[in-house]
């Protein structure tokens, strides 16, 4: 089976970095994605790795290791706006997605 | 382009009611699902379909059904309802397994 662990709660600050983790027990290899959820919507698409290595996309950058069974979602110049809850998942090819239970950012001025 | 779309948005049910949601994408996706997602909580999948004509299960099928009789529509149904199936729904589809679009979801409490 899949399963994947992420912080509840990050907290940071307006302008600041912010790095959320991802560690997955997965029975093969999978693909990892990223999710960003506002309070009272629907989850958006971030960032897929399907590889080793870094992927960015503006502000946001997501890193997967294989190896390590780990991934971490990177947010730079953090806005208020970037408040959310932030989900990893477990990708496997032409069907469903494992989701991870959520980590709640929540940005300070 | 809509996206995905669905209907109801908020629904209120009495213990034992039945009722269909309703979803519809205009984006020509194969892959549609079912997520359930609880306060607090991550999204849980219900059901899914590879393609029209196909269903299978998720993680928490019980007490629900589906049908995937159009391509662009895949519909939730709950035949007796529970309070404990009480939730936000959102329906999702993708062309790509692990780039999914999700619906503005549907808010059902059960009394």
């Amino acid at each position: 089976g899949q399963s994947l662990e992420q912080p509840s709660e990050v907290t940071a600050v307006e302008g600041a970095i912010v790095q959320i983790n991802c560690t997955y027990q997965t029975s093969g290899f999978y693909g990892l994605s990223w999710y960003q959820q506002h309070d009272g919507g629907a989850p958006t698409f971030l960032s897929y790795n399907g590889l080793d290595g870094l992927e960015e996309t503006g502000r946001f950058s997501s890193f997967l290791s294989r190896s390590d069974s780990y991934g971490y979602l990177l947010l730079q110049e953090l806005q208020m706006k970037d408040s959310a809850s932030y989900f990893c998942a477990v990708a496997p090819p032409a069907s469903k997605i494992i989701f991870g239970s959520g980590t709640r950012l929540s940005i300070r001025p | 382009n809509a996206g995905v779309t669905q209907t109801p948005k908020f629904r209120v049910l009495k213990t034992g009611q039945s009722m269909t949601l309703l979803c519809a994408q205009d984006m020509n996706h194969e892959y549609m699902y079912w997520y359930r997602q609880d306060p607090g909580m991550g999204l849980r999948l219900i059901h899914y379909s590879v393609g029209e004509g196909t269903t299978a299960k998720g993680e928490v099928p019980d007490g629900y059904n589906v049908s995937r009789l159009k391509k662009q529509n895949f519909l939730l149904g709950l035949e007796s309802a529970a309070p404990s199936q009480t939730s936000v729904y959102f329906c999702a589809s993708s062309s790509i397994s692990y780039e999914q679009y999700f619906g503005p979801g549907t808010r059902l409490t059960v009394t």
